[in-house]
This record gives C-alpha cells, structure tokens and sequence, in this order.
C-alpha cells in the first residue's frame, strides 16, 4: 500500500539559511498534517492543511511557512534557521471524511542545523 | 502547556508480562484518544483508538481503558514481546480541529526475553 512519502530524508544545514522538506500524501488523502519532533521529545503539531487551505495552526514559528498544492502535496519551508530547529520532521495524511484513524505518518525528515 | 500527560517515562517488562501505560487529560472537549508506537527513525504508527462512548477497547493484544469522569485512559499490552520495544505514545484532539493531535511525552518500553 502506498505510504506517505517525505523528502529528503536527512538535511543538513547552517544556521540563518533556509530549507524547504517536502510531503507527498497517500492518494486520495486530502489533509496534511505537519509535527516536530525533538530529540526524545513528543511530536508537536505545527500546521494543517485540507483541501489545500489552511485548516488549523500549531506551535508554528513565524520563521516557517508551508502551503498544500493542486496535486496535495505538502512543502515546510524554514527560514532563518536555528539550532533548536534541529528535530525530526514528520508530516501526516488523512481523509478528514474518516477522521483520525486514517492518519497515517511518514518516516520523517531529519534536519539538522551546524 | 502539556495537555496529555504521560507516564511512566520508561518502562521494563518481561516477556510474557502485561505493560500499562496511562495517560491523563484536561481539555472535557478532547474527543478522540489513539496511541500510536514509534520505533527509532520512523513515523508513529495508530495501534489502537477510542471515543468517550465507550469504556474499553480491544484489538488483539491492545486494549485501551477510558475513564472519563477521571479524565483518564491507559494502554495495556498483554503477552508482551520482545518486539513490543518502542516508544508509545498517547494522543488525544478534537474532531471539530481537524484532528490536530497532542501527545503525551512517550513511554520508552523494552521487553526483555
């Protein structure tokens, strides 16, 4: 069964530049759901989006942006990055018709910031 | 603020044994309550949900106990397996939110053989 796909895997930046993660949803999902995720932290949910608008926000830093596309994929970009943006980025898909049990989570982007 | 909170932070059970993890909230609008198991490097993955209509919940070697007057709900892991070993965490949103999630902190569970 196709799964969530995210992109790159790994990411290494420098502090102050920026980065764009991308998320390709499960088709026929047409929400998207962007977490961070600390070292031995829980996920912390930063932006949603369905039918590609914006439908909910999180602990989102102004620094960061994201949009969902006409073919539903996902793009987070981070701007001015900081050491603390060091973290697991997850992105997750769904169909909002069947709620949260077809939340489905992708193996993740992980950035680290030197 | 941590809406969810979790605990234990880590624990240890042998092969065979029964893991409980419980998990309290404070927000009365939360209406769903999954888990989800996360093993290192990967995404979490649902194990099991429940809504505040019922009490209790089995899937397989999964149940979830709901409280709702105490605002509360654990995991149990019958016949734990070495296999078990992850990292779980609790969740609960609201349905009108779009189901925006938040976790509890994990619980690191190992199994021993």
């Amino acid at each position: 069964a196709a799964g969530v796909i995210q992109s790159p895997r790994h990411l290494i930046k420098e502090k102050r530049e920026t980065a764009t993660l991308k998320c390709y949803p499960i088709p026929r999902h047409d929400t998207v759901y962007w977490y961070q995720q600390g070292p031995g932290q829980d996920p912390q949910f930063l932006i949603s989006f369905y039918e590609k608008m914006q439908s909910d926000k999180g602990s989102i830093p102004d620094r960061f942006s994201a949009q969902q596309f006409s073919d539903y994929h996902s793009e987070l970009n981070m701007s001015s990055l900081e050491l603390g943006d060091s973290a697991l980025y997850f992105c997750a898909s769904s169909p909002l018709a069947v709620g949260a049990d077809g939340y489905t989570f992708g193996s993740g982007t992980r950035l680290t910031v030197v | 603020q941590q809406q969810v909170k979790q605990s234990p932070q880590s624990l240890i059970v042998q092969k065979g044994g029964i893991s409980i993890i419980n998990c309290a909230y404070e927000n009365t609008a939360f209406d769903y309550f999954p888990w989800y198991q996360q093993f290192p490097g990967k995404g979490p993955a649902l194990l099991i949900a429940i809504r505040p209509d019922v009490s209790e919940k089995k899937e397989g070697r999964f149940t979830i106990s709901f409280n709702k007057s105490a605002k509360q709900f654990s995991l149990h892991i019958m016949d734990s397996q070495p296999g078990d070993s992850a990292t779980y965490f609790c969740a609960a949103s609201l349905s009108n939110s779009g189901y925006a999630l938040n976790f509890g902190k994990g619980t690191s569970l190992l199994v021993t053989p």
